[in-house]
């Protein structure tokens, strides 16, 4: 149960695209379409921002999406908004449930 | 409104024994997995256990296995978790989250926090 790969941190210009990655193995994101991606602002609890790769729950902008090739996801924030600074996690299926550990988006 | 309260957190002794408790409302809880989450004080997320809607199906982390027994009761709406052997890197701040399918989390709770120290 190896954690994901996940940049440290990611930084972008209100208006700007950004893309936060998350590096598994054949083992996990390369063998199964259940990656997903949650947003936790300080002090709060996390939010399902991503499902099944590329799939939005109600209510989350369409300027989230999702992506992978081979044994890596992607998330791909468009026109940044000062509320999109958060932490960032990844997580996929791998027999079990593995977690990235995390990368902090700054909205400049 | 889906709502999801933990409860039974506090400060333990290691070797010690906890139960955590999640009440669950505005939702069917028997049709959907649940699962436990943990954060330790600064770091990132961490799954601990999940259950599928009628139990059929339960999973561990390998840092918790042995250790750690989750469960559900239908008729009260609610999830369990129940820690024993708790160690100093058990200390996070736990929380309970409705599955969306057995690979995504889609409701979580405030969460409660546990601090295993002497």
């Amino acid at each position: 149960q190896s954690a994901l790969t996940q940049p440290p941190s990611a930084s972008g210009s209100p208006g700007q695209s950004v893309t936060i990655s998350c590096t598994g193995t054949s083992s996990d994101i390369g063998d199964y379409k259940y990656v997903s991606w949650y947003q936790q602002h300080p002090g709060k609890a996390p939010k399902l921002m991503i499902y099944e790769v590329s799939k939005r729950p109600s209510g989350v902008p369409d300027r989230f999406s999702g992506s992978k090739s081979g044994n890596t996801a992607s998330l791909t924030v468009s026109g940044l908004q000062v509320e999109d600074e958060a932490d960032y996690y990844c997580s996929s299926y791998a027999n079990s449930l593995v977690f990235g550990g995390g990368t902090k988006l700054t909205v400049l | 409104e889906v709502q999801l309260v933990e409860s039974g957190g506090g400060l333990v002794q290691p070797g010690r024994s906890l139960r955590l408790s999640c009440a669950a409302s505005g939702f069917t809880f028997d049709d959907y997995a649940m699962h436990w989450v943990r954060q330790a004080p600064g770091k990132g997320l961490e799954w601990v256990s999940g259950i599928s809607w009628k139990s059929g199906s339960i999973g561990y982390a390998d840092s918790v296995k042995g250790r750690f027994i989750i469960s559900r009761d239908k008729a009260k709406n609610s999830l369990y978790l129940q820690m024993n052997s708790l160690r100093a890197e058990d200390t996070a701040l736990y929380y309970c989250a409705k599955g969306k399918g057995f690979h995504a989390f889609d409701i979580w709770g405030q969460g409660t926090m546990v601090t295993v120290s002497s």
